[in-house]
């Protein structure tokens, strides 16, 4: 059964660094979605992205944050300026169109 | 903007023991509901979901949900909880391509 897969598992970065995270959305899927987990806490949603736009972001998705899909295969949320605040589990997902969105097992972000 | 509530923050029970839940969510147009569980340092897995018929879904390892409309609530059930329970189990509700979750209830399953 298909996938959504994430790299790295674990980055750790130190504060005011860019980071990249990568995901591999299902192929056949047109909806992207990035939300974060800060430990112990809920899953926060941060963005959507269709038909190459973003759809959709909450207040947590500011200026910092940029989201791209760069070929038919990866979608990226970028952070380009880490805070220690910004530590946490990212969880990509991915979705047909009106079906369960599906996770990928999410890269713990530790900023120091 | 939808809202999801999970009243219980963390739940505590031993092996065998019936577990309940709570649900709410705040939209009052037509809703997708979820349950996922999140076992320790793993990533979030979908347990159930209803869209629509049967008010009563059946999930995986032994879980159900009901889908009460006028209480706008979605309760997660168990009728007999394992040690292998033990994890975060988040409530979601998706409209319109938006999906939120709910702060999500710890439960502790003592062997």
């Amino acid at each position: 059964e298909p996938e959504v897969t994430q790299t790295p598992s674990h980055q750790v970065t130190q504060m005011g660094q860019e980071v990249i995270l990568r995901c591999v959305p299902i192929s056949n899927h047109l909806y992207f979605y990035w939300y974060r987990q800060i430990l112990g806490q809920k899953v926060e949603f941060l963005v959507s992205f269709y038909n190459n736009e973003i759809s959709e972001k909450s207040e947590i998705f500011d200026d910092q944050f940029s989201v791209e899909r760069p070929d038919g295969s990866n979608f990226t949320l970028k952070i380009r300026s880490t805070k220690l605040e910004d530590s946490a589990m990212y969880f990509c997902a991915s979705s047909s169109p009106g079906q369960v969105r599906n996770f990928g097992p999410g890269t713990r972000l530790t900023v120091t | 903007a939808q809202s999801v509530s999970q009243h219980n923050h963390h739940v505590i029970l031993s092996e065998a023991a019936s577990l309940e839940l709570g649900c709410n969510y705040s939209y009052g147009g037509t809703v997708n509901l979820f349950w996922y569980v999140q076992y320790p340092g793993q990533h979030l897995q979908l347990l159930l979901k209803y869209f629509s018929g049967d008010p009563l879904v059946k999930g995986i390892k032994g879980f159900e949900a009901e889908f009460i409309k006028s209480k706008f609530s979605f309760n997660l059930r168990k009728p007999s909880v394992q040690w292998s329970d033990t994890a975060e189990y988040f409530c979601a509700v998706y409209n319109n391509n938006d999906m939120r979750f709910g702060a999500g209830t710890r439960l502790t399953v003592k062997p």
